[in-house]
């Protein structure tokens, strides 16, 4: 079974540009959830989708917004980028919310400049 | 509201040695518990897993846990450690409630001395 997969890996913006990122879960799987990962903050929950609905949603700007779509694949986006946005964003999925193991892609690294 | 600590940002020991990272925990009721493994410039992996079927669970490449519900711990051990073992370690807890997310520590760094 294929694994978590997000897209870009990579990727280069300048501030105020807006960045769009995806990820396909696990097939059957469907909770997506989304961290922000930074040397100084950690790990951090930016929000979960489960059959398309925002389930739970972190202490992030609303310039953080996210969506999923109904093969469970989901994308966020962030608007109006900041130097401080550079991290690399993380997702995970599961079968479901509560006692579900989450299983995360390799990440895609954002640089702001 | 649940919780996890995790005790010590980087933990050092010499290859060969034992590994003991410390996880506590914070919830009303026995929560299901985690440990990840970050590899520089990966996702997490998950190590192991707690669902109340066993207090001492192993999870892969030889680390496993115990579940001590009197002391609210979940400490991550592996007998020997080896130079592939450096990384990031992470605890999460997985509350019983169907709508709540799963919470993480702020992660522990494990160097190995050779």
């Amino acid at each position: 079974k294929a694994g978590v997969t997000q897209t870009p890996r990579y990727l280069i913006k300048t501030r105020g540009q807006q960045v769009t990122l995806s990820c396909s879960p696990i097939s059957g799987h469907r909770s997506v959830s989304w961290y922000q990962q930074t040397p100084g903050q950690g790990l951090q929950f930016l929000f979960e989708y489960f059959s398309e609905t925002q389930r739970n949603k972190g202490n992030f700007p609303g310039r953080f917004s996210g969506r999923q779509f109904s093969n469970s694949r989901s994308e966020m986006n962030v608007s109006t980028l900041e130097l401080g946005d550079s991290a690399l964003y993380l997702c995970a999925s599961s079968l479901g919310s509560s006692g579900y193991e989450q299983y995360f892609g390799p990440g895609t690294r954002l640089t702001v400049t | 509201a649940q919780s996890v600590t995790q005790l010590g940002s980087h933990v050092s020991v010499s290859e060969g040695a034992l590994v003991l990272l410390r996880c506590n925990y914070s919830s009303s009721v026995p929560p299901y518990l985690f440990w990840y493994v970050q590899y520089p410039n990966q996702g997490l992996q998950l190590l192991l897993k707690y669902t109340s079927a066993a207090t001492l669970v192993k999870g892969i490449n030889g680390f496993e846990a115990e579940f001590k519900k009197s002391e609210t711990s979940f400490h991550l051990t592996k007998p020997s450690a080896h130079m592939s073992d450096a990384a990031e370690y992470f605890c999460a807890v997985s509350p019983m409630n169907r709508d709540d997310k799963i919470i993480f520590g702020k992660g522990t760094r494990l160097h190995i001395l050779p």
